[in-house]
């Protein structure tokens, strides 16, 4: 079937560690996002990316970083200069072009600081 | 960071009650409002796409209006059932980015 694939699940990190999440999909999709959530608040946009090799910032991308060698692939790294990256996050996918597009999301991974 | 807000937070109701959340967006640089539904455990769950003012969707007992001018769209669901229990969630999409509202919590009591 194809989907999205977010792992791992659950994810611990060290303070000072530089963690990787992954994100896979196989609906042959052009456009990749990365959200964050946290406690109360919406889903906020940290990077998306319309096409292989290339990438764009979304409001809250310090201390983060991506990247896109592949169409099926969207690895998002949480560097050690994210203070506070303890939270869920959020893959998805769309088609690109056209406005009636929805998105399709992975079931997350959840990031802890030890 | 543009502002999404939806009310109410949360929402109880009965089985076989009808029920309308809102989401309220900017009127301004407006592409599209995307309408998701998020159940516990599972991942979120596209359930409408609206791109023209006075657009109105439906989905079986689920339905959508849209009026971009004042910013707004409401969700309704009529004779909520036990299933309907979920997180529902919209989304303004501006140029390429989209923002999201918290979302409201609906519990449907058998």
């Amino acid at each position: 079937d194809g989907g999205i694939t977010q792992s791992p699940k659950y994810l611990f990190r060290k303070e000072g560690q530089n963690v990787t999440l992954s994100c896979e999909q196989n609906l042959n999709h052009d456009a990749m996002y990365w959200y964050r959530q946290d406690p109360g608040q919406g889903l906020r946009l940290i990077y998306y990316s319309q096409i292989v090799n290339d990438f764009q910032k979304g409001d809250i991308a310090e201390g983060y970083s991506v990247s896109r060698e592949k169409k099926e692939s969207f690895p998002l790294t949480v560097t050690s200069a994210q203070k506070n990256p303890t939270a869920f996050y959020l893959c998805a996918s769309s088609i690109q072009g056209g406005l009636v597009q929805p998105q399709h999301f992975g079931d997350g991974t959840r990031l802890s600081i030890l | 960071i543009l502002n999404v807000e939806q009310s109410p937070q949360s929402l109880h109701v009965q089985e076989g009650d009808s029920t309308n959340f809102t989401c309220s967006f900017p009127s301004s640089n407006f592409y599209a409002l995307h309408w998701y539904r998020w159940e516990t455990a599972k991942s979120p769950e596209a359930l409408f796409v609206m791109t023209l003012n006075g657009d109105e969707k439906k989905k079986g007992r689920i339905s959508a209006t849209l009026n971009t001018k004042e910013g707004y769209s409401y969700l309704y669901i009529k004779g909520s059932q036990p299933e309907d229990s979920a997180t529902y969630l919209c989304a303004f999409r501006s140029g390429n980015q989209f923002y999201f509202g918290t979302g409201t919590s609906l519990t449907v009591i058998p």
